[in-house]
């Protein structure tokens, strides 16, 4: 398996722009995360998926954030419009499932999209 | 809410040297413990875990024991390679949510 596999790596905009985000889990994992790592915060959750529907999106600082995942293999996670407080870099993450004890192993995480708002 | 936190960094030490990375957490219920390593560039890697208390987690040289009793999951390792220079993230687990992160504890290592 490739991994869970992110792109683009690294992604330069002028504010006011929109900016997507993509990922493509492990097959056959139930479970999408999207984190933010700042240097202030370190890591946040965003939103999380399980089954393709929204289960928390608590996180998710204001409505110019928005995340879809239209099918089993792939989501977004888009910034519209796009502000400088908004780099960070942005993970994905994925889960076979959210069990507790012996039967949870963790996430895999992709290698992060690296977001720069100029 | 459920909460980690770990002691501020950076961690500068010597080759072979001893290491130690604290780790409290707050949370009801029993959750699961797990300590992540991120390498430049990359993303976040398992490295090890403990489901319940007194369990002990270990990994390439590193573990960490499960403490229900001082809410606590410290890393540490008997002598610290270059390579393992790394930001390390403590993390805990309920069943049914998603992972809570500590902060990051950044480790340099110079020879």
């Amino acid at each position: 398996d490739a991994g869970v596999i992110q792109s683009p790596r690294h992604e330069v905009t002028e504010m006011g722009q929109e900016v997507t985000l993509r990922c493509k889990p492990i097959s056959g994992h139930d479970y999408l995360f999207w984190y933010r790592q700042t240097m202030m915060r370190g890591l946040e959750l965003l939103i999380y998926f399980n089954n393709n529907v929204p289960i928390d999106d608590s996180g998710m600082p204001e409505d110019r954030f928005s995340a879809k995942m239209p099918n089993a293999s792939f989501s977004t996670l888009k910034i519209q419009p796009s502000e400088p407080r908004d780099s960070a870099v942005y993970f994905c993450a994925s889960s076979p499932n959210s069990g507790g004890g012996d039967y949870f192993y963790g996430y895999t995480f992709g290698s992060g999209t690296r977001l720069t708002v100029v | 809410g459920d909460s980690v936190t770990q002691m501020e960094g950076p961690v500068t030490l010597s080759e072979e040297a001893f290491l130690t990375i604290n780790c409290t957490y707050t949370a009801t219920g029993y959750p699961s413990l797990f300590w992540y390593v991120q390498y430049p560039g990359e993303g976040l890697q398992l490295l090890l875990k403990a489901t319940k208390a007194d369990d002990k987690g270990s990994n390439k040289g590193f573990e960490a024991t499960y403490r229900k009793e001082t809410t606590s999951f410290h890393l540490e390792k008997g002598s610290v390679q270059v390579s393992d220079s790394a930001v390390y993230f403590c993390a805990l687990h309920q069943a049914g949510t998603a992972l809570i992160f500590g902060k990051g504890t950044t480790l340099s290592v110079s020879s």
